[in-house]
């Protein structure tokens, strides 16, 4: 089945700066790879996707690239904002149905 | 309605014990997974419902775990005899179809507590 790695689990950012997460997967049948944020106590929501017919993706201050030849893809953050500060998740669908996520990766955008 | 609703939205119960949880997915969903997700760690897929077809339970843990759903609507994840280790957030989501590339949107989960 799918694996999906996440680096790092943590990160800490002064506000204003740019932060960026990045996840590795296994199954080259994967063609679609969301990114999802967790504040404490709160549902995962999603914030972008991408899928494999595109090599990025950019919505305002988040933007998602994808290389599917070395099999990783990264989540951008510019301009990062105390409110930015959550658990990150990446995530990859195999050749199953189901989502596989990385296991997380806690921002602190620090004021 | 208007998100993914899930009940209840905590639960505390003794090692032992049967607990049933419930998930009501966005209307006109087709497809509806559980995730189990314990304290820091990420999501664990646990089961997949598309429509009348059989569901996928490749992610159950073991056969103390089982779910249910009937056509398009409400489903229920029962964990029998509970274990300790069975503590977790258990997440439900859903889309609009069981393609591997539709957005799946989450509930705000069910806190399960075993004593």
């Amino acid at each position: 089945g799918e694996n999906v790695e996440q680096h790092p689990s943590t990160l800490s950012v002064q506000e204003g700066d740019s932060a960026v997460i990045k996840c590795t997967y296994s199954d080259s049948a994967s063609n679609y790879f969301p990114w999802y944020k967790q504040e404490l106590g709160k549902r995962p929501q999603l914030i972008i996707d991408i899928r494999s017919n595109v090599g990025e993706k950019k919505d305002q201050r988040i933007a998602v690239t994808l290389n599917k030849t070395a099999k990783h893809f990264s989540l951008h953050i510019t301009e990062t904002q105390p409110e930015d500060s959550a658990v990150y998740f990446c995530a990859a669908t195999g050749s199953a149905r189901q989502l596989t996520f990385g296991s997380g990766t806690q921002l602190t955008v620090l004021p | 309605g208007a998100g993914v609703s899930q009940s209840p939205s905590n639960k505390v119960t003794e090692k032992g014990k049967d607990v049933e949880l419930r998930c009501d997915p966005i209307s006109g969903h087709t497809a509806l997974y559980w995730y189990r997700q314990r304290l820091g760690q990420g999501l664990e897929f646990l089961i997949y419902f598309q429509g009348n077809s059989a569901p996928d339970k490749s992610g159950l843990p073991s056969d103390r775990f089982s779910a249910e759903r009937t056509g398009e609507s409400v489903s229920t994840l029962t964990i029998q005899r509970t274990q300790q280790e069975d503590s977790a957030v258990y997440l439900c989501a859903s889309s609009t179809l069981g393609y591997r590339n539709q957005p799946q949107h989450f509930g705000d989960g069910t806190r399960l507590s075993i004593l």
